[in-house]
């Protein structure tokens, strides 16, 4: 059984561009949310998807935005990319409603020149 | 944003040591506490979640208690060994479902 993964590992980018991060949920699992963890942070929570919508959204801009598939993988996009928004991104997947484990990615390390 | 305090950042101890580490966190719209270990290089792996004031939850010679009333979780680690060393994150989990973590606690075992 798969756990969470994440592609790609590593992401080098210039400010201005757009960048997609992708995560494949833990198999059984309906529920993907996303964390960005800058340097020296805890996770930060950005936006969680189920059932294709997004449903819960943390304190980011709408540079921020996402999407997930029928088979539950989501995507994370990020639209004019600054300096700040290097960070390690971590997706985690669970099941809605529930007190449960979130599973986690391995994340991908983003890096904005 | 709710505030989610770890302590200490950091701490080293000996192989053979106990010691414990604290969260804090709002004690108002509390739904579960988390605890997880992220080992470097690897994805944060889920030690406990807890939902009851006065659970008590222990892996191994890991064991960690919630005081939901007063807002904080304590885990202790029994005997610590070299490949404990990780940083120790607790998530405070809201009755939306979202998570939101500490910066965590970072633990260096020293053989």
């Amino acid at each position: 059984d798969a756990g969470v993964t994440q592609s790609p590992t590593h992401l080098i980018k210039t400010r201005g561009q757009q960048v997609t991060l992708r995560c494949s949920p833990k198999s059984g699992h309906d529920t993907v949310s996303w964390y960005q963890q800058a340097l020296g942070q805890g996770p930060q929570f950005i936006f969680q998807y189920y059932e294709e919508e997004e449903r819960q959204r943390g304190n980011f801009p709408d540079r921020f935005s996402g999407h997930q598939f029928p088979n539950y993988s989501s995507e994370l996009n990020v639209n004019a990319l600054l300096l700040g928004d290097s960070a390690l991104y971590l997706c985690a997947s669970s099941l809605l409603g529930l007190a449960g484990a979130r599973f986690f990615g391995p994340g991908t390390r983003l890096t904005v020149l | 944003i709710l505030n989610v305090e770890q302590s200490p950042q950091s701490l080293h101890v000996q192989e053979g040591d106990s010691t414990n580490f604290t969260c804090s966190f709002p004690s108002s719209n509390f739904y579960a506490l988390h605890w997880y270990r992220w080992e470097t290089a690897k994805s944060p792996e889920a030690l406990f979640v807890m939902t009851l004031n006065g659970d008590e939850k222990k892996k191994g010679r890991i064991s960690a208690t919630l005081n939901t009333k007063e807002g904080y979780s304590y885990l202790y680690i029994k005997g610590s060994q070299p490949e404990d060393s990780a940083t120790y994150l607790c998530a405070y989990q809201t009755g939306a479902n979202n998570l939101f973590f500490g910066t965590g606690t970072r633990l260096t075992v020293i053989p």
